[in-house]
């Protein structure tokens, strides 16, 4: 069955620092992977997603992810956190049928000090 | 606008009322989700439609009731709601295959 672990449900960085927001997924077909960001009573974003081909996706506002197989993981990356990137993100696996149901991690609250 | 657009924003209802929450998509896509979300608690999945059909249902109480007449709607119906029942409804669609979701900004309920 399909799962995603998001490590660490609160992160803290201060501006300007690197974000690394760490997932890692137990599949058992070759994984989509997804990363939703989510902002103060809004619903959830697409920041970016995983289907196939390169294994580093760029995606919108600076974030990327890469995808390691020999790690199960996807973590999201950004090299300069601003002040608008506080937000939840979550990371998501499709359920390894047909049909386009996600399977979602637990959420990681990214707060950015000045 | 995401494409997916969810009225209303927010709603304040009695436990004694009777409401529903609306959510439409022209994407194109042929399945649809109702998701509660509560402060501090993961995203629950509450209910799926693949092509107007409900093809899960997550233990969701009775007074929680979808439909979807059609596969640009979906609705859900509340009634006798519980103070605990109040939390961010999200609906979301999603494409046949491997697309991924699209959300609507939700609808933020409280129950009093």
């Amino acid at each position: 069955a399909q799962s995603v672990t998001q490590l660490g449900s609160h992160v803290s960085v201060s501006e300007g620092a690197l974000v690394l927001l760490r997932c890692n997924y137990s599949s058992s077909v070759p994984p989509y992977l997804f990363w939703y960001v989510q902002y103060p009573n809004q619903g959830l974003q697409l920041l970016l997603k995983y289907t196939t081909g390169a294994t580093l996706v760029k995606g919108i506002n600076g974030f990327e992810a890469e995808f390691k197989k020999s790690e199960t993981s996807f973590h999201l990356t950004k090299p300069s956190a601003h002040m608008s990137d506080a937000a939840e993100y979550f990371c998501a696996v499709n359920d390894g049928n047909q049909g386009g149901k996600l399977i979602f991690g637990q959420g990681t609250e990214l707060s950015v000090k000045p | 606008e995401t494409g997916v657009t969810q009225t209303p924003r927010h709603l304040v209802m009695g436990m004694t009322n009777k409401k529903s929450l609306k959510c439409e998509q022209h994407l194109g896509h042929n399945a649809m989700y109702w998701y509660k979300q509560s402060a501090k608690k993961p995203l629950e999945l509450m209910f799926v439609y693949s092509l107007e059909e409900r093809v899960e249902n997550n233990s969701v109480p009775s007074r929680f009731s979808p439909e979807c007449p059609n596969s640009s709607h979906l609705f859900l119906h509340l009634h006798t709601l519980q103070p605990e029942d109040s939390a961010l409804y999200l609906c979301a669609s999603s494409p046949r295959g491997q697309g991924g979701y699209t959300f609507g900004s939700g609808t933020r309920l409280t129950v009093v």
